[in-house]
């Protein structure tokens, strides 16, 4: 089956400037999740968006936000971009019952410059 | 606090080497705890998930350990090979809610050589 996509795969912008990302999940896989990676860091959880609403949210600033569509994609923005923004941003799909697998889609690089 | 630890940090083997990767973790109330495997700039991919009534799960050359009274879990790799080298990563999950929280070590680095 496919797997989560996410668009663009790779992205350069510059400071003060505003990004949308996109994520596609598997079929049948209702809640969409967002992470930023960054090698210092490791895997920071954004939010989490289940039946278009926002139901889980790490600490990240306002600057971050998203959304869930009614097919279950989802998008995430980033405003005013900094420099420290620059990361692997990975989203994952995942079923809401039982044990759960989590999918993973290839991420976007988002390069801020 | 919620938190997963992992150790090493990162990690140099010879192939055809076993070797094993710590994770030890504080999150309460506890769901279930996953090993991921992550290539170099691609998502991570599941290895194993284990419950809190399992304490040892194989998937291949891979095989993870619980022991949710110490809150420790290992992932044990037998006769390693080079596409083994990944960042290897443990994550927890609550029920804090409907829907979970899941914590994320910050992962070990493991190389192979040849």
């Amino acid at each position: 089956k496919a797997g989560v996509t996410q668009t663009p795969r790779y992205l350069i912008k510059t400071r003060g400037q505003q990004v949308t990302l996109s994520c596609s999940p598997i079929s049948g896989h209702r809640s969409v999740s967002w992470y930023q990676q960054t090698p210092g860091q490791g895997l920071q959880f954004l939010f989490e968006y289940f039946s278009e609403t926002q139901r889980n949210k790490g600490n990240f600033p306002g600057r971050f936000s998203g959304r869930q569509f009614s097919n279950s994609r989802s998008e995430m923005n980033v405003s005013t971009l900094e420099l420290g923004d620059s990361a692997l941003y990975l989203c994952a799909a995942r079923t809401v019952v039982g044990v759960y697998e989590q999918y993973f889609g290839p991420g976007t690089r988002l390069t801020v410059t | 606090k919620n938190q997963v630890e992992q150790s090493p940090q990162s990690l140099i083997i010879l192939e055809g080497k076993n070797c094993t990767l710590q994770c030890n973790y504080t999150v309460s109330p506890f769901s279930n705890l996953r090993w991921y495997k992550q290539d170099t700039g691609r998502g991570p991919v599941s290895l194993t998930i284990m419950t809190f009534s399992e304490n040892t799960k194989s998937n291949g050359r891979y095989t993870a350990t619980l022991d949710a009274d110490t809150k420790q879990s290992s992932l044990h790799i037998t006769a390693s090979q080079l596409s083994d080298s990944a960042s290897y990563i443990c994550v927890v999950s609550d029920r804090g809610s409907t829907l979970g929280r899941l914590y994320f070590g910050r992962g070990t680095q493991l190389t192979v050589w040849p």
